[in-house]
């Protein structure tokens, strides 16, 4: 069974730019979590998704925000980009509920604000 | 504001000892916990979880939950160099601790 895949795996991009990443969850996998890692903060929750909707949302301003689509491909868009956004986001898929279900995580984009 | 704890380390063992990673969390109404993995570059992977108090152990790996003292631990047996890691606690289940990197020394 195929894993969690993120494209694109790197990405430049200079303020006041807006960027896409896009998530294809394991195969039957209805939920989609989306994650920035930062080596100051950590791991912190953006939002999940479940059957094209917003489930759970994390502290995160308006600037990031995601979809999905009916095949659970996930997008996430961050606008006007800012130098502090420069991360890992993650993302992670799971059967239907993250508290209980495993979540398997993608390998990650790794965003770069100039 | 649900909040994860953990000490960041790094945490050094000798080859062969027992790691204990410790997690603390302020919700008192989360039922379960993860315990990821996370290789330096790479994505975190499930290795435990948890969802009663007590102990629960899976190989070399045992995780303890105390849900009156809100402490979640995990517990690395003769612990080799290639568990040399960062160590992620997860409340239900968006909620990750900071992590604590394990370095294990030949």
């Amino acid at each position: 069974k195929a894993g969690v895949t993120q494209t694109p795996r790197y990405l430049i991009k200079t303020r006041g730019q807006q960027v896409t990443l896009s998530c294809s969850p394991i195969s039957g996998h209805r939920s989609v979590s989306w994650y920035q890692q930062t080596p100051g903060q950590g791991l912190q929750f953006l939002f999940e998704y479940f059957s094209e909707t917003q489930r759970n949302k994390g502290n995160f301003p308006g600037r990031f925000s995601g979809r999905q689509f009916s095949n659970s491909r996930s997008e996430m868009n961050v606008s006007t980009l800012e130098l502090g956004d420069s991360a890992l986001y993650l993302c992670a898929s799971s059967l239907d509920l993250p508290s209980t279900d495993t979540q398997y995580f993608g390998p990650g984009t790794r965003l770069t604000v100039l | 504001q649900k909040e994860v704890e953990q000490n960041s380390g790094p945490l050094s063992v000798p080859e062969g000892a027992i790691a204990s990673l410790n997690c603390t969390y302020s919700d008192r109404g989360s039922q379960s916990f993860f315990w990821y993995r996370q290789y330096s570059g790479k994505s975190p992977e499930l290795i435990m979880f948890i969802y009663s108090n007590g102990d629960k152990e899976d190989g070399r790996f045992t995780a303890q939950l105390n849900k009156a003292s809100q402490y979640v631990s995990l517990l690395i047996r003769d612990s080799q160099p290639s568990d040399s890691a960062t160590y992620l606690c997860a409340a239900p289940s968006f909620y990750f601790g900071s992590g604590t990197k394990l370095n294990v020394k030949p």
